[in-house]
């Protein structure tokens, strides 16, 4: 089935700094998303790319998919400590069952304010 | 509220005991996915549903079974319980089946198995 390799486990940083996430696969992914989860919370779904070289934009949130959709990234500008969580991606496994997600095991950001 | 729900939030049983999670999808999904979150593991896909049927399996244990039901709602049973079922356990729901659309999670039901 499909796997994504998610780093870094962790990661800390000084308020204002910023923060990237890369996600990676052996095999070309149809889509990718991605989740955030607060601690003692649960994912929630931020964006989905589907496209070669897509990038897209949430406030201070840029993510982008690879040409080759083999890879992504979430990167935040200037990070808050509002930023706190767990960022997941997500990738749907072909691996003979009818698509369902198959999660990084995410990068965990914590913010010094 | 994410308009999944689920039910309990927590739940202490003994090692070898029998429950049954429970999960309501949001109005209008189809698709009813669980998922187990520990420590180290992350998220685990366990099984899937879309319309009261079996759509994929992932690494479900043979202890625990699932269902959907005629109205939609899903439950998770997990039976002979041991230590290392402790964990959280998520439902997720999405309008189809597949990830074409992103799914939206239930607030989880804690389980420690002691």
């Amino acid at each position: 089935g499909q796997q994504v390799m998610q780093i870094p486990q962790y990661q800390h940083v000084q308020e204002g700094e910023d923060f990237t996430t890369y996600c990676n696969s052996s095999t070309t992914l149809s889509n990718i998303q991605w989740y955030k989860q607060r601690p003692g919370g649960h994912p929630v779904f931020l964006i989905q790319l589907v496209k070669s070289g897509e990038v897209k934009k949430q406030k201070r949130l840029t993510f982008q998919f690879g040409e080759a959709k083999k890879n992504s990234s979430l990167h935040i500008t200037a990070t808050q400590t509002t930023d706190v969580g767990t960022y997941f991606c997500a990738a749907l496994n072909y691996g003979g069952s009818q698509g369902n997600l198959i999660f990084g095991k995410g990068t965990k950001l914590s913010v010094k304010p | 509220d994410s308009g999944v729900t689920q039910t309990p939030k927590h739940l202490i049983t003994a090692t070898g005991q029998r429950v049954t999670l429970r999960c309501s999808p949001r109005s209008g999904d189809l698709s009813v996915y669980w998922y187990q979150q520990s420590l180290d593991q992350g998220l685990q896909f366990l099984i899937q549903y879309y319309n009261g049927e079996e759509r994929a399996k992932g690494n479900i244990l043979e202890r625990f079974s699932a269902q959907q039901f005629p109205d939609l709602h899903s439950e998770l049973n997990l039976s002979s319980l041991e230590l290392g079922d402790s964990a959280l356990y998520f439902c997720a729901s999405s309008v189809s089946s597949g990830g074409v659309y992103g799914y939206t999670f239930g607030s989880g039901t804690r389980l420690t198995v002691v």
